[in-house]
């Protein structure tokens, strides 16, 4: 089966700029998340999808940061402004919701605020 | 807070050893564990998980030893191949939600 697809794989922006990521998910998962990696650390989660419904948002900065699921497939993620901290991977997961499948990731996209 | 916790943030071990990394939780509602692998410039990979039902899980060459008592899990890798230079993850998650907690990431080094 094809992968968690993701776009950009890199961008470079200056801070109070805006930026948007782009996640297309296995086919069939009902569940999609967006989680920020920042170097050495886990990933934490942003925002948990369950088909085009908020099921998680609270560690989403939502003063900066939105995030949609529309038709419950493909999602976006946007920054704006962007700030220096926001300096991170931004990697999209998606799940099958039978039982504990894992989590699958995407290959992230690597974000510098300048 | 941090609820999952890995300690040593690198680990170098000479290939064909045994390789353990180890995980430490503070919430005793966890009730699953995961953990991952990951290649720099690549998302987390799914390796194996476990259960608190159980205190073992095996598959190949990888082993999820799971310490209620202690709060305690460790995963084993034998024998450690230079292919699984990487760092790995541990993660946690309590209920039905799926939302994990992950841990900072040890990063294992095969030595040659």
């Amino acid at each position: 089966e094809a992968g968690v697809a993701q776009s950009p794989r890199y961008k470079i922006i200056e801070k109070r700029q805006s930026v948007a990521f782009w996640c297309n998910p296995i086919s069939g998962h009902a569940t999609l998340y967006w989680y920020q990696q920042i170097l050495g650390q886990g990933p934490k989660l942003l925002i948990q999808f369950q088909n085009n419904g908020v099921v998680d948002d609270s560690q989403l900065p939502k003063d900066r940061f939105s995030a949609e699921r529309l038709k419950g497939v493909d999602s976006t993620l946007k920054i704006q402004p962007a700030k220096l901290e926001d300096s991170a991977v931004y990697l999209c997961a998606s799940r099958s919701i039978r039982g504990n499948s894992p989590l699958h990731f995407g290959n992230g996209t690597r974000l510098t605020v300048t | 807070d941090q609820q999952v916790k890995q300690n040593s943030p690198s680990l170098s071990v000479q290939e064909g050893r045994i390789s353990i990394l180890n995980c430490d939780y503070t919430n005793s509602m966890f009730d699953y564990f995961l953990w991952y692998k990951k290649y720099p410039a690549e998302g987390p990979t799914f390796l194996i998980s476990i259960s608190s039902i159980k205190d073992k899980n095996e598959d190949g060459r990888f082993t999820v030893f799971l310490n209620k008592s202690a709060k305690h899990l460790s995963l084993h890798i034998v024998p450690s191949q230079p292919g699984d230079s990487a760092v790995y993850f541990c993660a946690a998650s309590s209920g039905s939600n799926y939302q994990l907690i992950w841990g900072a990431g040890t990063k294992l080094i095969i030595k040659p």
